[in-house]
């Protein structure tokens, strides 16, 4: 079964700084992983997704890594803001499957 | 992309009764996935819909406290049958749709319940 571990699971920071976030797996036979952002009480917002095959996505001031030999991920956040603040889930397909396996989240806070 | 829309947001029900939440999609899909999410946790997959067959539900999850329809391409029900308070949770609905980047996973806003 795979497992998926998100550390940290509460991150705050000022404004301005880089982070980065991270997301392991136990399964190297990913299909896929997917970043998403969810505000409080609300649903999922996906922010990146990487092929089995890739290396790295990058959207505006994210940057998410795969490394599927050590099964490792990073979402890496520049110049981060307010706005940023959210709880951050990484998610793992498994090859063959129509399944995701979630990790439980790291809660950000940017402060002003 | 795909846009999903969830009915009701939220409610506030009494133990021992039952509740159907509704999802909507823009498109049509082959695949309809409910997870549920309990206050601090992360998401668990309760199961995957197809159009015209049962459901498939994961472990833990059982038809008869939540059965589910999918009548055609684009809608599916989730019934919490029985409540208690511990299914107090957010139940969200899901489908895979063709991204950018890819297959991704599509989120609808969710329906927070509280079961009192």
């Amino acid at each position: 079964k795979q497992e998926v571990t998100q550390i940290p699971a509460a991150l705050s920071v000022p404004e301005g700084e880089n982070l980065v976030l991270n997301c392991s797996f136990t399964d190297s036979a990913i299909y896929n992983l997917q970043w998403f952002r969810q505000d409080p009480g609300k649903g999922l917002t996906s922010l990146l997704l990487i092929q089995s095959s890739q290396r790295e996505q990058t959207s505006g001031r994210l940057n998410a890594s795969l490394d599927k030999s050590s099964g490792r991920s990073t979402l890496y956040i520049a110049a981060s803001q307010p706005g940023d603040s959210a709880t951050y889930l990484c998610a793992v397909r498994i090859s063959g499957f129509n399944k995701f396996y979630f990790g439980s989240g790291t809660k950000l806070n940017v402060k002003p | 992309s795909a846009v999903i829309s969830q009915k009701p947001s939220r409610d506030i029900c009494q133990r021992g009764t039952s509740l159907t939440i509704q999802c909507q999609v823009d498109s049509q899909v082959t695949m309809m996935f409910w997870y549920r999410q309990q206050p601090g946790q992360s998401l668990t997959l309760i199961a995957t819909a197809n159009q015209g067959s049962e459901a498939t539900y994961e472990s833990g999850f059982v038809i008869d406290k939540f059965p589910i329809s999918r009548p055609n391409l684009t809608f599916s029900t989730l019934t919490v049958s029985n409540m208690s308070p511990e299914d107090s949770s957010i139940y969200l609905c899901s489908v895979e749709g063709t991204g950018v980047a890819g297959r991704t996973q599509y989120f609808g806003p969710g329906t927070r319940l509280l079961v009192l």
